[in-house]
Order: structure tokens, then C-alpha cells, then sequence
């Protein structure tokens, strides 16, 4: 069966200190894979998405980049954090066909001070 | 008018009662539908998804999908406090066949 895997947990990191997040999936192949973001009492907000290695694209401007070095590993990363980057990350996947709905891991919970 | 919209909330329902959670979308040619629920701190997990206009059930869940009307609706029979938390609508865009989400709407159960 396939699994996700998303770590740490949680995270606490000072204004202007790199962030490197990083989200694995077992059990699949070419999988496409999403990195999201969700503000405290607020919606998923899609960051970035992958539909295979080196390919990115970005949906909204802004202080992060994403990188997929391998098939099932997808990394969100920052040279700087602001405290509006601030939240709870979450990864997710999905087969090629988009029939299907998005299985997310467990998800990161960052707080900048 | 946004893509998903779904009622905030928060939906107020006593234990043993039915939920109704309603969700509307824009895009006509969308064909997959979905609902996630979301623990306070959790991640999403996916719960329920329909395709075709009618009903589904599974267990005390049953999603309902009128695609003339634009409309998918949540039904939780017999609701649980467990059942106390935010359910997601998320909607296949026809275009990108990127998951669109609604901003959720939050159930609370009473015991």
C-alpha cells in the first residue's frame, strides 16, 4: 500500500533562518505530488506542485521554493523565513489520473519568532 | 465567486442527528468530487468521493451530487461527537485536474 511521510512534525525557527521541509512516498511511482499550506483558522493554500523529477511549478510568489531531486521525494525549502511563512505544510500525492482525490501526510506545523 | 464555496460554519448539531454539509462549484465540466474531513491540528483525510449524479452511501456517510445544479452535499447520519471536526468539499478542475478545495465548513456535535 502506498504511505506518505512527512517530518518533523513541528517546527520552531527564527526570522531569517533557512527551512528545508521534506515529504517521501512509498509504495508508488510517478506519483504527482503537491505542497500546501494552511494559516491557522484558514484554507489550503497550493504552494507548489510536481508532476515529475526537476519539474516544479509555482502557484503563488513568495519567500519558498520546492524541489523533487527524486521520483517520490519532494522538498520544500527557504533561504530566509519571514514570520508570515508561518503554518502547517502539508504534502500530498496523487496517481497520474485525476480521477482520483490527493492523500496527504501528516504535515508540519511552523511557527517563526 | 469562488471556485468551491462551502458554509464556514460552525454547524451545530445534537448527537444521534443528521449533519447536512453543502458545498457549490463553478466549473461545469468538473467530473470528480470529494470530501476530506480535517481533526483540529490534522491533516486531511479523504472520507468520501462520488462521480455521478445520485447518491452514494458508505456507512453512516452519504454523499449526494447534482451536477446540473452544481451542487454536492455531505450527509452524516446518526452523528458522533467524534464526528466533530472541518469537512473540506474539493472539486477536479476540467482545465488542470488540480484538486480545488473550498475553505471548509466546521461541525460541532453535542453530546
Amino acid at each position: 500500500s502506498q504511505t506518505i511521510h512527512q517530518w518533523p512534525a513541528t517546527l520552531v525557527q527564527p526570522v531569517g533562518s533557512p527551512l528545508s521541509l521534506e515529504c517521501t512516498v512509498e509504495g508508488t511511482s510517478n506519483p504527482n505530488l503537491y505542497w500546501y499550506r494552511q494559516a491557522a483558522g484558514r484554507g489550503l493554500q497550493l504552494l507548489f506542485y510536481s508532476v515529475g523529477i526537476g519539474q516544479i511549478s509555482s502557484e503563488v510568489p513568495q519567500n519558498l521554493s520546492a524541489s523533487r531531486p527524486q521520483d517520490r521525494q519532494f522538498i520544500l525549502s527557504s533561504k530566509k523565513l519571514l514570520l508570515s511563512d508561518s503554518g502547517f505544510y502539508l504534502c500530498a500525492w496523487r496517481t497520474r489520473d485525476r480521477n482520483y482525490g490527493y492523500t496527504f501526510g501528516s504535515g508540519t506545523r511552523l511557527t517563526v519568532v | 465567486q469562488k471556485e468551491v464555496e462551502q458554509n464556514s460554519g460552525p454547524l451545530s448539531v445534537p448527537e444521534g442527528a443528521i449533519a447536512s454539509l453543502n458545498c457549490t462549484y463553478s466549473d461545469r465540466g468538473s467530473q470528480s468530487f470529494f470530501w476530506y474531513r480535517q481533526y483540529s491540528g490534522k491533516s486531511p483525510e479523504l472520507i468520501m468521493f462520488i462521480y455521478s449524479n445520485g447518491d452514494k452511501e458508505d456507512g453512516r456517510f452519504t454523499a449526494q451530487l447534482n451536477k446540473a445544479s452544481q451542487y454536492v452535499s455531505l450527509l452524516i447520519r446518526d452523528s458522533q461527537p467524534s464526528d466533530s471536526a472541518t469537512y473540506l468539499c474539493a472539486v477536479i478542475a476540467s482545465n488542470t485536474g488540480k484538486l480545488i478545495f473550498g475553505q471548509g465548513t466546521t461541525l460541532q456535535v453535542k453530546p
